[in-house]
């Protein structure tokens, strides 16, 4: 398994404004992805986040309106830019470690609230 | 689209009572995964099927994936409260890609 840790844990934010959510991993993982969660929802994916390229972005989802950095095997971010409160949901991070095929395993999540 | 239908949606039973929950899908998964998620928590993974036909145990939770890779359920025998919270399957569909499709989710209370 993995240990992933997720910074900040909650905020409550203002309109138009932008929130970058941190993603750090024990150890090196070959899969990171950012999924949301809204109120009373089930998950959906955002983006894979690829290191050292671009993220790949599901249909829905745009660069613009969510950033995503992976520096290196470990680390990721997700900016919530210009945000609306349709952007208040949990978001999350997961991870597929080296040496797993199919487990996949997430952080704590990041609870947005958007005023 | 790929689609996970997750039923019921809502259950609450009395402790030690059973209970299953089915993932339904007309797309075959390469894999599929169950989680149980708490209220403030992130989705803990329960299990990882992949094989057709594949039961797997996890103390009273029961899993098993279809013989053709479309759905799959999970019981539970004689469910205690501590049992109580969000289950969700997820698939992956793309080729082991990681790219989780998640079915709406199940959310179980188990009243002492």
């Amino acid at each position: 398994s993995a240990v992933i840790s997720q910074k900040p844990s909650r905020d409550i934010c203002q309109r138009g404004t932008s929130l970058t959510i941190q993603c750090q991993v024990d150890s090196q993982v070959t899969m990171m992805f950012w999924y949301r969660q809204q109120p009373g929802q089930s998950l959906t994916l955002i983006a894979t986040a690829n290191q050292g390229s671009e993220a790949t972005y599901e249909s829905g989802f745009v660069i613009d309106k969510f950033p995503i950095s992976r520096p290196n095997l470990t680390f990721s971010t997700l900016t919530v830019s210009n945000m609306s409160p349709e952007d208040s949901s949990i978001y999350l991070c997961s991870v597929v470690p080296s040496g797993t095929a199919y487990e996949q395993y997430f952080g704590p999540g990041t609870r947005l609230t958007v005023t | 689209t790929q689609l996970l239908e997750q039923s019921p949606q809502f259950l609450s039973i009395q402790e030690g009572e059973n209970l299953t929950v089915y993932c339904n899908s007309s797309s075959v998964f390469s894999s599929l995964q169950w989680y149980r998620q708490e209220p403030g928590e992130g989705p803990v993974l329960l299990v990882t099927v992949v094989t057709g036909g594949e039961v797997k145990k996890l103390k009273r939770l029961t899993f098993q994936f279809g013989d053709a890779r479309k759905d799959s359920s999970l019981h539970i025998t004689a469910a205690q409260p501590g049992d109580t919270g969000l289950y969700l399957c997820a698939g992956d569909g793309s080729g082991n890609t990681g790219k989780l499709i998640f079915g709406q989710g199940t959310t179980l209370q188990v009243k002492p």
